[in-house]
């Protein structure tokens, strides 16, 4: 069974970077069989597709969410990770990583990041 | 990018039919076999119910079923019981032709109440 699970600090201060990993349990991200996504959802609202990366370390980025988010794998643990720089409160929301073939088929549980002082 | 259009809500009694629309333009829903719907309940993350436009991954009971015609997808869920009271979201694969496009876009989410 696949399982994803997000990890990283559920506070972060304005203007900071937010880092957060996702560890793939139940498959391995250099098979090269996926794409590894991150999605968010900011409370009470849809989601919102940010970008995902391939084993090689591609990554495809969502344009209107402009530069502010990095993208990185780890293979050897087997592991997916999301910056966001200079964050604001619009970034406060639940961030899901997520297996994605044609689609994102298997995702984590989601974690809540609130962007505060 | 516009997310891809649902109506707010749908309702219906237990053992009804109801189905909800996904409304996007040929470069996203009409354009691609890529069309995923999301049932979501509260706190939860989402869950696949329907990827390819109509394929049902295992485990997912048979009530739902997915649909397109043009630029519009549907999930259809038959037989509505309690359990599928939930937000639901579509999905579509939107491709790299511009610059400006996301690959992944979302509906605006569509509350299912079960009467």
């Amino acid at each position: 069974q696949v399982q994803l699970q997000e990890s990283g600090p559920g506070l972060v201060e304005p203007s900071q970077t937010l880092s957060l990993t996702c560890t793939v349990s139940g498959d391995s991200i250099s098979s090269g069989g996926y794409y590894w996504s991150w999605i968010r959802q900011h409370p009470g609202k849809g989601l919102e597709w940010i970008g995902y990366i391939y084993y090689s370390g591609s990554t495809y980025y969502n344009p209107s969410l402009k530069s502010r988010f990095t993208i990185s794998v780890d293979t050897s643990q087997n592991q997916f990770s999301l910056k966001l720089s200079s964050v604001t409160a619009a970034d406060t929301a639940i961030y899901y990583c997520a297996r994605t073939g044609s689609v994102p088929d298997y995702w984590g549980q989601g974690t809540l990041v609130t962007v505060s002082s | 990018q516009s997310a891809l259009t649902q109506p707010r809500s749908v309702s219906g009694s237990p053992g009804q039919s109801v189905t909800i629309s996904c409304t996007g333009t040929s470069s996203d829903v009409g354009g691609y076999n890529y069309v995923s719907w999301y049932q979501q309940h509260p706190g939860k993350a989402p869950k696949l119910m329907i990827y390819d436009v109509s394929k049902r991954p295992s485990g997912v009971p048979d009530r739902f079923s997915g649909s397109r015609s043009g630029n519009t997808a549907s999930l259809t869920i038959s037989g509505l019981q309690a359990v599928d009271e939930a937000d639901y979201y579509c999905c579509s694969y939107a491709g790299s032709s511009s610059d400006y496009t996301s690959l992944y876009v979302f509906g605006s989410g569509t509350k299912v109440t079960v009467l």
